[in-house]
């Protein structure tokens, strides 16, 4: 079994709808991570999350919010998407590592979302 | 503007040559590297990575090379394969900054033809 899932793998949808992605991961890890990915532009943090209460914004959160409901769920809702928002999305998790550094990040298989 | 750069979007190497896929950053505060490898319909996953402590790390066929007073890293796989075939993906961080995000390059997609 994956380490790292995510539902749905693929996902269109019109503009204006409202979008849950989903992140379940079973390696333990405290930290999560919510990425897209534009060709050309590699992976852009979207937010993070390094255990249940804490929450902080990415490089590209306008648009985004997340909910970490419990150590292993971290998802990632489009309130009202846009077509501008049609990428593909990764989620992430990786343990703390040592000197406080946080550790190799392991990704999910990533969701195709198409917003018409 | 991209604080990490792969400025070849794109690789061809014949199988048992060697590739090489660049990196530049403009980040000096960046002080570990990582790369990772991803295939169709996958995510990510982690390859190599080095530390700015050093200039050069092995691990069997794939090779990280790392030049701070150029900003610049390289990923040396030897002897290509096939199986090689995906986009590579630069990473940096920097482990002073609380967060420790990483911040990726645009990819490179290799190909590697039998």
């Amino acid at each position: 079994d994956a380490d790292v899932t995510q539902t749905p793998r693929n996902r269109i949808t019109k503009t204006g709808k409202r979008i849950m992605l989903e992140c379940s991961q079973t390696k333990g890890h405290d930290r999560m991570y919510w990425y897209r990915q534009d060709p050309g532009l590699g992976l852009r943090l979207i937010y993070y999350s390094f255990d249940v209460k804490d929450i902080n914004k990415g490089e590209i959160s306008d648009g985004y919010s997340v909910s970490r409901q419990a150590q292993a769920k971290f998802s990632l809702s489009l309130e009202s998407a846009i077509p501008n928002q049609t990428a593909l999305y990764f989620c992430a998790t990786s343990d703390l590592g040592t000197s406080g550094s946080t550790d190799t990040q392991y990704f999910g298989p990533g969701t195709r979302l198409t917003v018409l | 503007d991209q604080q990490v750069k792969q400025n070849s979007p794109s690789l061809s190497v014949q199988e048992g040559r060697i590739s090489i896929l660049n990196c530049d950053y403009t980040n000096s505060m960046f002080d570990y590297f990582l790369w990772y490898k991803k295939y169709p319909a996958e995510g990510p996953t982690f390859l190599i990575s080095i530390s700015s402590i050093k200039d050069k790390n092995e691990d069997g066929r794939f090779t990280v090379f790392l030049n701070k007073s150029a900003k610049h890293l390289s990923l040396h796989i030897v002897p290509s394969q096939p199986g090689d075939s995906a986009v590579y993906f630069c990473a940096a961080r920097d482990d002073n900054n609380a967060g420790n995000m990483l911040t990726f390059g645009g990819g490179t997609r290799l190909m590697v033809k039998p």
